[in-house]
């Protein structure tokens, strides 16, 4: 069974800095993997997809990486800003023999607060 | 910009009630499906629905929900008897492709009291 892993479980940076977040899943064989971020009682807005056989994807200041093999992936943000502020959410689509499930397997999140 | 949308915002109702929550995908997109999060733990997948039928339920998805398109733009969820651990936020999600990227709508928060 899929689990999906964040951590830290919060991050609080100055404005300005550049950061990294962390995602790991235990079954490496994943179609693909999506970046979202959650607003206190909102919706999740996607950020970036990133498809198993892609190693980058870039979205602005944003930038995942996806190494399958050892089961990670990061979300980079440059130039960190206040309204950066919020919850972020990797969530992974498992591979099946006709190709992907279509369900999402969500992480916890990582609560990133950047500060003016 | 297109966008999923989803009502009620906030729903409230007594344990054993029947609840029906609406959401509207993005217009062309063909594949729709419904998760919900209980407060302080993740997102969890429900159903997926394509082509007017189920493609993939977890086993949360029991005899108690179901799913509908009724027209051309609505996508619902139906609870047939509400329960306490039913209480979630609940998150539709349209995409155009399959395996392709899920949009979510805001969510409706269901209180069972």
């Amino acid at each position: 069974k899929q689990e999906v892993t964040q951590i830290p479980a919060a991050l609080s940076v100055p404005e300005g800095e550049n950061l990294v977040l962390n995602c790991s899943f235990t079954d490496s064989a994943i179609y693909n993997l999506q970046w979202f971020r959650q607003d206190p009682g909102k919706g999740l807005t996607s950020l970036l997809l990133i498809q198993s056989s892609q190693r980058e994807q870039t979205s602005g200041r944003l930038n995942a990486s996806l190494d399958k093999s050892s089961g990670r992936s990061t979300l980079y943000i440059a130039a960190s800003q206040p309204g950066d502020s919020a919850t972020y959410l990797c969530a992974v689509r498992q591979a099946i023999t006709q190709g992907g499930s279509e369900k999402l397997v969500f992480g916890k999140g990582t609560k990133l607060t950047v500060n003016p | 910009e297109p966008e999923v949308t989803q009502t009620p915002s906030h729903q409230v109702t007594q344990m054993g009630q029947e609840v029906i929550l609406r959401c509207v995908p993005i217009s062309n997109h063909l594949y729709f499906y419904w998760y919900r999060q209980i407060l302080g733990q993740k997102v969890e997948f429900l159903v997926s629905f394509y082509n007017n039928e189920i493609s993939e339920k977890s086993e949360i998805f029991d005899d108690q929900f179901s799913v509908e398109r009724p027209d051309g733009s609505n996508f619902t969820l139906k609870i047939r008897s509400t329960k306490l651990e039913d209480s979630a936020m609940y998150f539709c999600a349209s995409s155009g492709e399959l395996y392709n990227e899920q949009f979510f709508g805001p969510g409706t928060r269901l209180t069972v009291l």
